[in-house]
C-alpha cells in the first residue's frame, strides 16, 4: 500500500474552513510536511511540524498531528479562491527522502 | 525561503533526441538534490537522488542509462533524458536541502515540463 495516503478532492465555500486529513506510515519521522501545488508549478512549503508536537498554528493555517494514530491534518481558516490548489502532504525518512500522497485537490467556490 | 530554479520551464523535442534539464540552488548548498517526476493528477514519484561529487542513487525502476544525473557542484544538479520517447513526457521537478536547516527541508524548483513528440 501506500506510504501516505489523503483524499483526493475537497470542494469548500470561500470564507469557510477546509479540513485535509493524511495518514502515514513512518514512526521515525521526525518531521511531516505540507506542500502547496498550484497548476504548471513546483511546490511550496506551507507548513511543516516537528514530530514530538501536537499542533502547529501559522496565520490561517493550522496542523494537527496524532503521533498514535499517524494522523495528521492541514485546516486552512477563512478559504479564499486563491486556496484552490493541490495539497500534498509528506513524510520525511531518515535518508532525507521524501514519501508524499497522492494530493487533495481543494476546490474553493464563490 | 531559500530558491530553487529549474530550467528550461517547458521544453519540447523530437524523439530520439536527449533534453538536458538544470537545477541551480541559488542562495545554498546543496550536498543532496532529488529528482521527482509527476504525471497528471498524480504525486510524485522520486527518481534519484543525486549527490554532489559522486554517483546518483537511482529507486527501484528508474532506468539510469535512460535518466542521467551529474551533480558536479554543490549549487547545480542536471538531469539529461537520452533517447527520449513520448512516454518520458512528464512533469519533471528537483529538490534540494540545506544542509545548513535542521528541519530537513526540500526546497523545490518550479518545475520542467518536456514533451516528447
Amino acid at each position: 500500500g501506500e506510504d501516505v495516503e489523503q483524499s483526493l478532492f475537497l470542494s469548500v465555500r470561500e470564507g469557510d474552513s477546509s479540513v485535509i486529513n493524511c495518514t502515514y506510515t513512518d514512526s521515525s519521522s521526525t518531521y511531516l510536511y505540507w506542500y502547496k501545488q498550484e497548476p504548471g508549478a513546483g511546490l511550496q512549503l506551507l507548513t511543516y511540524i516537528f514530530s514530538n508536537m501536537d499542533m502547529k498554528q501559522d496565520q490561517r493555517l493550522t496542523v494537527l498531528l496524532n503521533k498514535k494514530d499517524k494522523h495528521l491534518s492541514l485546516r486552512i481558516a477563512d478559504t479564499q479562491t486563491g486556496d484552490s490548489a493541490i495539497y500534498f502532504c509528506a513524510e520525511i525518512h531518515n535518508d532525507y527522502k521524501l514519501s508524499f500522497g497522492a494530493g487533495t485537490t481543494v476546490t474553493v467556490r464563490a | 525561503g531559500a530558491v530553487v530554479s529549474q530550467h528550461p520551464s517547458w521544453v519540447i523535442c523530437k524523439s530520439g533526441t536527449s533534453v538536458k534539464i538544470e537545477c541551480r540552488s541559488l542562495d545554498f548548498q546543496a550536498t543532496t538534490m532529488f529528482w521527482y517526476r509527476q504525471f497528471p493528477k498524480q504525486s510524485l514519484m522520486l527518481m534519484a537522488t543525486s549527490n554532489e561529487g559522486s554517483k546518483a542513487t537511482y529507486e527501484q525502476g528508474v532506468e539510469k542509462d535512460k535518466f542521467l544525473i551529474n551533480h558536479a557542484s554543490l549549487t547545480l544538479s542536471t538531469l539529461t533524458v537520452t533517447s527520449a520517447h513520448p512516454e518520458d513526457s512528464s512533469f519533471y521537478i528537483c529538490s534540494a536541502r540545506d544542509v545548513g536547516l535542521e528541519t530537513g527541508e526540500l526546497f523545490f524548483g518550479e518545475g520542467s515540463r518536456l514533451t516528447v513528440l
